[in-house]
């Protein structure tokens, strides 16, 4: 029972480079969300998908692009990453948006 | 929109004492009420959720949280805690179909 993974768990890259975080959920929950958390904004939330091809933003979308092509699979890339973009990344999934959360294990991502 | 608000950004308690985080929420209608904790170094489990019935919902190791609606509050309650209770601890509102929404999250330390 693989539940929520991320890929990879650390990534370091420097500004202005390409970055794709991956995350697959075996469990088939419609949605799927992606969050930074930073020390003193707790978890914010970047894009959310409520099926295949179906995305939005959330509050903290710029500077991100999701897709979700494959209902158990939402890879978020940063176009071209910056320093603020350092943080830790969470994936969710979720079977009805105001249901439990489940959470994958994160991944550390350090913009030099 | 709603917000959510942990008034506890530290809190740091010996083993044994009684516990108690504050979570406010703004929105007076229908909400469903989560805390998450997470563990050093892990990803966010839920802890516990309210979404109708007895407004005290008792949780996994121990903690139990109680709904008072005339309050806007969840707070999170435990009588007695352990050193393995040292985690972050984030609370979160839906309403209706709505998107989670975090608090900042508390930290809380428990010194042996």
């Amino acid at each position: 029972d693989a539940g929520i993974t991320q890929s990879p768990r650390y990534k370091i890259t420097e500004t202005g480079r390409q970055v794709t975080l991956m995350c697959h959920q075996t469990w088939s929950h419609s949605y799927m969300f992606w969050y930074r958390q930073d020390l003193g904004h707790g978890l914010r939330l970047i894009y959310y998908s409520a099926a295949a091809d179906i995305t939005d933003k959330g509050e903290v979308p710029d500077g991100y692009v999701v897709s979700r092509s494959k209902t158990e699979n939402f890879p978020l890339t940063l176009e071209s990453a910056t320093r603020s973009q350092t943080s830790v990344y969470f994936c969710a999934s979720s079977k009805q948006v105001g249901e439990t959360q489940y959470f994958g294990p994160g991944t550390r991502l350090l913009v030099l | 929109a709603q917000s959510v608000s942990q008034h506890n950004h530290h809190v740091i308690l010996s083993e044994a004492a009684s516990l108690e985080l504050g979570c406010n929420y703004s929105y007076g209608g229908t909400v469903n009420l989560f805390w998450y904790v997470q563990y050093p170094g892990q990803h966010l489990q839920l802890l516990l959720k309210y979404f109708s019935g007895d407004p005290l919902v008792k949780g996994i190791k121990g903690f139990e949280a109680e709904f008072i609606k005339s309050k806007f509050s969840f707070n999170l309650r435990k009588p007695s805690v352990q050193w393995s209770d040292t985690a972050e601890y984030f609370c979160a509102v839906t309403q209706g179909f709505q998107k989670l929404v975090f608090g900042t999250g508390t930290r809380l330390l428990v010194s042996p």
